[in-house]
């Protein structure tokens, strides 16, 4: 198994640019998130999915869009980049649904350094 | 609000030596709580997790305590390594059925010197 994997590792934008962070997981996990990390900060949660077709918003979600296709693939999508996105960017993903089974070990990717300029 | 604190934010500690990581807590309703490794440049690792009835838990030459009375943690390295070198999280899951209850901490990161 890969695990969870994202694409790119490091990306380069100029500000108002859109583009798509690359989750894909092959455990066929039901639940996928997106969280930023910012120095000295915890990781923030951006977007979840408990599943395909279905996401919601987590604490931190404006300037993102996700969506989820797939129970493989989810997707971050930055609308309008600004200097605030700036950021370490991390998938994660586990088994079960988000609350019930918060137990349940969540895998991270490698991440995608973010620099907005 | 639901909130995380670790402490020390950093500390350098010689091969060999223990050392112990704080974590302090105020989230509710407790459901777990998870320490992770992350390495520099990568996704952060489960290490142990925890839930109320638990107060220890080992995983090779790291063990964490946990005392839901106080609703503080602990992460005990024991006979450090130069691979210990990590940032290591503290993560408080609280009980819900919808959403993402996971809160984290802020990290501390350990630096081994030989």
């Amino acid at each position: 198994n890969a695990g969870v994997t994202q694409t790119p590792k490091f990306q380069v934008l100029k500000t108002g640019q859109s583009m798509t962070l690359q989750c894909a997981q092959d455990m066929n996990h039901e639940y996928m998130s997106w969280y930023r990390q910012d120095p000295g900060m915890g990781l923030r949660l951006i977007h979840y999915s408990v599943g395909a077709g279905i996401t919601d918003q987590g604490e931190v979600p404006n300037g993102y869009n996700v969506s989820r296709s797939t129970t493989e693939d989810f997707p971050l999508r930055l609308l309008s980049a600004a200097p605030s996105q700036t950021s370490v960017y991390f998938c994660a993903s586990r088994r079960g649904l988000a609350g019930l089974t918060s137990y349940n070990e969540q895998f991270f990717g490698p991440g995608t350094r973010l620099t907005v300029l | 609000k639901n909130q995380v604190e670790q402490s020390p934010q950093s500390l350098i500690i010689l091969e060999g030596k223990n050392c112990t990581l704080q974590c302090n807590y105020t989230v509710s309703p407790f459901s777990n709580l998870r320490w992770y490794k992350q390495d520099t440049g990568r996704g952060p690792v489960s290490l142990t997790i925890m839930t109320f009835s638990e107060n220890t838990k080992s995983n090779g030459r790291y063990t964490a305590t946990l005392d839901a009375d106080t609703k503080q943690s602990s992460l005990h390295i024991t006979a450090s390594q130069l691979s210990d070198s990590a940032s290591y999280i503290c993560v408080v899951s609280a009980m819900g059925a919808a959403g993402n209850k996971l809160t984290f901490g802020g990290g501390t990161r350990v630096l081994v010197k030989p």
